[in-house]
């Protein structure tokens, strides 16, 4: 199985700032890379696919980029709705694997 | 507008069997390419992909538990379900029901809230 390795942990922002979260995968998965954001109540929702493509709805304030097995999740400006849980999960090839996730929380 | 949403016991015994039940709106599992999936997520496993079923009744399971699980459809009443055997206390967990995105099916655009499931004796 593909091990994806995500960090940081737990990060610490203010609204305004930006802020990147990482994601390594064991071994290639192409572009193949999605970003979703898991908020308390609500269901997870996705951000990114295809390591670059926003998906539709989503903010321009997110970003997503790759450079061979690393993953980037950029969140430009952070508003306050953008504080919570994120997950990265490679979808290149069964069975699909998930980062461990990374808490962003208000500074 | 797409939903999705699971039901299911809440509690079982170790050894049990689980029967997961998702109930969707907004697509038909009779549509060429669609899929529904299952994810859970536990405190100590974080989120693991279990199975996805296609419109033509493919079906792939997580080799880690494929002995264990059965995904299963019912087109006209826009259901899908999860059966888990031999369930342990392991196995307690949010399970949520997902719709595969893309060419693949391989990521997930719609999630459901989730059901958690505990299993205790």
């Amino acid at each position: 199985d593909v091990q994806m390795t995500q960090s940081p942990y737990n990060l610490a922002a203010s609204p305004g700032e930006s802020v990147s979260i990482n994601c390594k995968a064991s071994k290639s998965i192409s572009k193949y890379l999605a970003w979703y954001q898991q908020k308390p109540g609500k269901a997870n929702k996705l951000l990114i696919y295809d390591g670059s493509t926003l998906q539709s709805g989503i903010p321009s304030r997110f970003s997503g980029s790759r450079s061979g097995t690393d993953f980037t999740l950029t969140i430009r400006s952070l508003e306050p709705e953008d504080f919570g849980l994120y997950y990265c999960q490679q979808h290149n090839e069964f069975p699909f694997t998930f980062g461990s996730g990374t808490r962003l929380e208000s500074k | 507008q797409v939903t999705l949403k699971e039901s299911g016991p809440g509690i079982l015994q170790p050894s049990q069997t689980l029967s997961l039940t998702c109930s969707f709106s907004g697509f038909s599992l009779s549509t060429y390419g669609m899929c529904v999936g299952w994810i859970r997520q536990s405190s100590g496993k974080g989120l693991e992909w279990l199975a996805n079923i296609w419109w033509n009744d493919d079906k792939f399971y997580n080799p880690t538990l494929k002995n264990r699980l059965t995904i299963s459809m019912d087109i006209s009443n826009n259901r899908a379900f999860l059966k888990i055997i031999n369930m342990d206390p392991a196995d307690t967990a949010t399970y949520h029901c997902v719709r595969g995105a893309g060419p693949a099916r391989a990521y997930f655009d719609y999630w459901g809230q989730g059901v958690m499931v505990t299993v205790s004796s």
